[in-house]
């Protein structure tokens, strides 16, 4: 299958400070691209879906200026958590998938596990 | 929006048979999914079904009614390393989208027992 990679797996903060998550697309390219997050025991929650070279369309409740959204090529997209606080802590996954819809499979990157202390 | 509803838990001996059932209610079915999760982990990819019936890819099967909205995940030959959140998801082109966005349901974990 498709590999997804995210950087990086882990990370802490501080409160107040902003952290940049890359989603990267292995060996294919992913005209598409969807940012989750994930609470523990909780089901994965679609934050953003983003096409490459465009702007990002939020789900409801999730702030476009607090979760930045660039996906600048058709292999690379990035999430920035700006002014991070510990309400923000969270598994973020992303997700990425090829050109067309019919039997195009959506192949997960291995999550980043982000503290805000 | 999507209503997606499957078991929370189940449990099962290794070696036996597990049936996993997802109803979904969504304006623009574009396809089923479902996923192992393991804690900790992303989301791994197991199925899709997008048409009626039977895909059997191995122990691991997956059904779909798209008009009684249903599927079910078919484990067999359970293992011990099967024990994982069971993530059935539903690609949605309603609203006039054409993303694809896909829904997750809560997720069935499934426990393995010796």
């Amino acid at each position: 299958g498709a590999v997804v990679s995210q950087h990086p797996s882990r990370v802490i903060c501080k409160s107040g400070t902003s952290v940049k998550i890359e989603c990267r697309s292995l060996d294919f390219q992913a005209t598409t691209m969807f940012w989750y997050r994930q609470f523990p025991k909780k089901s994965l929650m679609l934050m953003a879906t983003s096409n490459e070279g465009s702007k990002a369309t939020y789900e409801q409740g999730v702030e476009k200026d607090k979760f930045l959204i660039n996906h600048a090529s058709l292999t690379l997209s990035t999430l920035t958590v700006t002014s991070a606080h510990p309400e923000d802590s969270s598994f973020y996954i992303c997700s990425a998938r090829g050109g067309g819809l019919a039997g195009s499979e959506q192949y997960f990157g291995p999550g980043t596990r982000l503290t805000v202390t | 929006g999507q209503n997606i509803d499957q078991p929370t838990e189940m449990t099962a001996t290794e070696g036996a048979i597990v049936q996993i059932n997802c109803t979904y209610q969504t304006s623009g079915f574009n396809g089923l999914f479902w996923y192992q999760q393991h804690a900790g982990e992303a989301p791994t990819f197991l199925s899709y079904n997008v048409l009626d019936g039977l895909e059997e890819k191995g122990r691991f099967s997956s059904f779909l009614s798209r008009s009684k909205g249903y599927s079910y995940l078919l484990l067999k030959e359970l293992q011990m390393k099967d024990s994982a959140s069971y993530l059935c998801a539903v690609r949605d082109l309603g609203r006039g989208s054409t993303l694809g966005r896909l829904y997750f349901g809560r997720g069935t974990q499934l426990t393995v027992w010796p």
